[in-house]
């Protein structure tokens, strides 16, 4: 079975600052696809990033970044130029070419500090 | 386009009893998601619907939980006889197509079971 670990239960970044935060996964399958969501607090979760794995070039959204490495079976994000509005839990999130089930790490609270 | 709803937004019941939540997805989009996320994890995948299909289930899904979407456009998700670990949001997420696809998720209900 997949699984999605987020080692950093918690990160605090000063505004305006750059943060990363990290995602390593397990699975046995090639085609697959990686996402990154955010949920503000009490909030609905919306997608920030996403990534497929047969694409070799990191995926880039405005201030959001990721650091995709297969073989590591790493997807970190990064945020740049950081806002008080970043400061949500972010989940990272995995889901086979085989499959439409997502599955997700526990999950990064991510503070900004003004 | 209002999003993704669910109805009701806060459900407290008493244990053995059964409650059922309601999910609207955006208009166009033929695929239905139900996931369940207790506190400090991420969410996890309950199951899935292609317009009127039921298509994939977790093994999480009891026989005390029933989820249905009879003409293809809202969908319900029934609990039977609720037991305190069933306290939890339940989530609810709609998208258009296949692959990479955005699933866009609702505002969840969350239930209490005392």
């Amino acid at each position: 079975a997949q699984t999605v670990t987020q080692s950093q239960p918690e990160m605090s970044v000063q505004e305006a600052e750059t943060v990363t935060l990290s995602c390593t996964y397990d699975t046995s399958e090639s085609d697959y696809y990686l996402f990154w969501y955010k949920q503000p607090p009490s909030r609905q979760m919306i997608l920030v990033i996403r990534q497929e794995a047969y694409k070799q070039q990191n995926a880039t959204e405005n201030r959001f970044s990721v650091n995709f490495q297969k073989a590591a079976k790493s997807f970190s994000l990064k945020i740049s130029d950081s806002q008080l509005g970043d400061a949500a839990m972010y989940f990272c999130a995995y889901r086979s070419a085989r499959s439409e089930k997502l599955v997700f790490g526990k999950g990064t609270k991510l503070t900004v500090n003004p | 386009d209002t999003g993704v709803s669910q109805d009701p937004r806060h459900k407290i019941t008493k244990r053995g009893q059964n409650v059922t939540f309601r999910c609207d997805p955006i208009s166009e989009h033929n695929r239905l998601y139900w996931y369940r996320q207790t506190l400090g994890q991420g969410p996890e995948f309950l199951t899935y619907f292609q317009n009127e299909a039921q298509l994939e289930k977790s093994r999480l899904l009891s026989d005390r939980f029933s989820a249905e979407r009879p003409k293809g456009s809202f969908s319900t998700l029934e609990i039977q006889r609720t037991e305190q670990g069933d306290s939890a949001m339940y989530l609810c997420a709609s998208s258009l197509a296949w692959g990479p696809d955005e699933q866009f998720f609702g505002p969840g209900t969350r239930l209490t079971v005392l």
